[in-house]
């Protein structure tokens, strides 16, 4: 079956640690995007990469960085400049202008 | 710059009654329109878009929504509603120009009350 998978489904932070999401898609999809969603506020745009080796801010990309390498992969590294991480991150990817996004089941990250 | 409001934190609806989860947007140019559904600690699943075309839009499991351009408005509706319809609903908007990622809303949570 095609989609997109993220890990891990839960990770734990410390203080000054950076950590590294994961997400892969066998859709064949050129575009794709990292979401942060908080209680009441929807979803919010960090990163996004509209082909390989090529990626963009989004609206709150201070404390995150993205990478591109290859098509299926699109891995987010939460650093330790991101004050407030606790959250839960979503990836999505997209095929072309008139088709919907499809997203992964996300990763809840918090802080120990 | 684009939004989204979805005026209505929680909509409450007795299952088999008709529902109606509102969205208002706001773009700069042709809007594509988006709306999708999220259960508990899960991502989200699209339900209908409206591209261009017919207003009146028929999506996955029998929820449909209308564009009024004059309103600017995407509510999503459904005739009748079933209790596994409770969840966090999402509207969401981008253009046909630019960097092609959505703008969401805040959320609406409906409750379907057997």
């Amino acid at each position: 079956d095609g989609g997109i998978t993220q890990s891990p489904k839960y990770l734990f932070r410390k203080e000054g640690q950076n950590v590294t999401l994961s997400c892969e898609q066998n859709l064949n999809h050129d575009a794709m995007y990292w979401y942060r969603q908080d209680p009441g506020q929807g979803l919010r745009l960090i990163y996004y990469s509209q082909i390989v080796n090529d990626f963009q801010k989004g609206d709150i990309a201070e404390g995150y960085s993205v990478s591109r390498e290859k098509k299926e992969s699109f891995p987010l590294t939460v650093t330790s400049a991101q004050k407030n991480p606790t959250a839960f991150y979503l990836c999505a990817s997209m095929d072309s202008d008139n088709q919907p996004q499809h997203f992964g089941d996300g990763t809840r990250l918090s802080i120990l | 710059a684009q939004s989204v409001a979805q005026p209505e934190d929680q909509v409450n609806v007795a299952e088999g009654n008709p529902l109606t989860v509102k969205c208002t947007y706001s773009v700069s140019g042709n809007p594509y329109l988006f709306w999708y559904v999220q259960y508990p600690n899960r991502g989200l699943q699209f339900l209908l878009k409206y591209i261009t075309g017919d207003n009146l839009v028929k999506g996955s499991y029998g929820f449909e929504a209308e564009f009024n351009k004059s309103q600017t408005s995407f509510h999503l509706k459904k005739p009748s509603a079933l209790v596994s319809d409770s969840a966090l609903y999402f509207c969401a908007v981008r253009v046909d120009t630019g960097r092609r990622a959505l703008t969401f809303g805040s959320g609406t949570r409906l409750q379907v009350q057997p």
